[in-house]
């Protein structure tokens, strides 16, 4: 079964900080999917990024970065300089590489992230 | 604008009362799928369906129903066999052909049932 945590429920912040959103992840697939997905106030997800499990490159996004290590099963989000606007809960997800049209995603259990002046 | 519309935001309804919940998509995706979201679980799936008048049970399938008779439309019935249907629950859909996990969410309707 797939599994993943997110350990921190809530991280404070103020405004201009650097800040890391930890993801640790289990499967027992050699081909997977990861996942960021952004909820602000208003409730909907909004996606932030993917990677395959054959990519560890890491990413870089304006001031987001993600940190993906096969070794640790980890797949870490960094802001870096927030701003007011990054307060949301942000999710860590996984999935299946598969054919066919449904994405079935496993989600963690969401970091509230509350960036202040 | 493309997107997914549900209704209502909010929904008020008495113990033992059947519910159903409206999500509306205009992205002509093949792929629908329901979530609940609990405080402190995360988002977990209901039902999904891949195409028109097909759909599968997700992981907490249990008092709830669905349908799809349209491409566009995926509503979602919480039943009375529900135990604990207050919650928050996320309609999202998703492109076919190749593979890309990418949902697409509405903003939700709560859920309080009293």
């Amino acid at each position: 079964a797939q599994k993943v945590t997110q350990a921190q429920t809530e991280i404070s912040v103020v405004e201009k900080e650097d800040v890391t959103l930890d993801c640790v992840y289990e499967t027992r697939d050699t081909t997977y999917y990861l996942f960021w997905y952004k909820q602000p106030p208003s409730g909907e997800l909004v996606f932030l990024i993917r990677r395959n499990s054959f990519d560890e490159q890491n990413e870089i996004s304006g001031r987001y970065s993600w940190n993906f290590q096969k070794s640790t099963s980890s797949f870490n989000f960094t802001i870096t300089a927030s701003q007011v606007v990054d307060s949301a809960v942000y999710f860590c997800a996984l999935s299946e590489a598969r054919t066919g049209t449904a994405s079935k995603l496993t989600f963690g259990t969401g970091t509230r992230l509350q960036v202040t002046l | 604008d493309g997107g997914i519309t549900q209704s209502p935001k909010y929904l008020f309804r008495k113990e033992g009362q059947n519910v159903t919940l409206s999500c509306e998509q205009n992205l002509n995706h093949d792929a629908m799928y329901w979530y609940r979201q609990d405080p402190g679980q995360g988002l977990r799936l209901i039902y999904y369906s891949q195409i028109v008048n097909d759909f599968q049970k997700g992981d907490i399938a249990e008092g709830y129903s669905v349908s799809r008779e349209k491409k566009e439309s995926f509503p979602l019935t919480v039943t009375s066999a529900q135990k604990n249907p207050t919650a928050f629950y996320l309609c999202a859909s998703s492109t076919s052909g190749q593979y890309t996990g990418e949902l697409f969410f509405g903003e939700g309707s709560r859920l309080t049932v009293l």
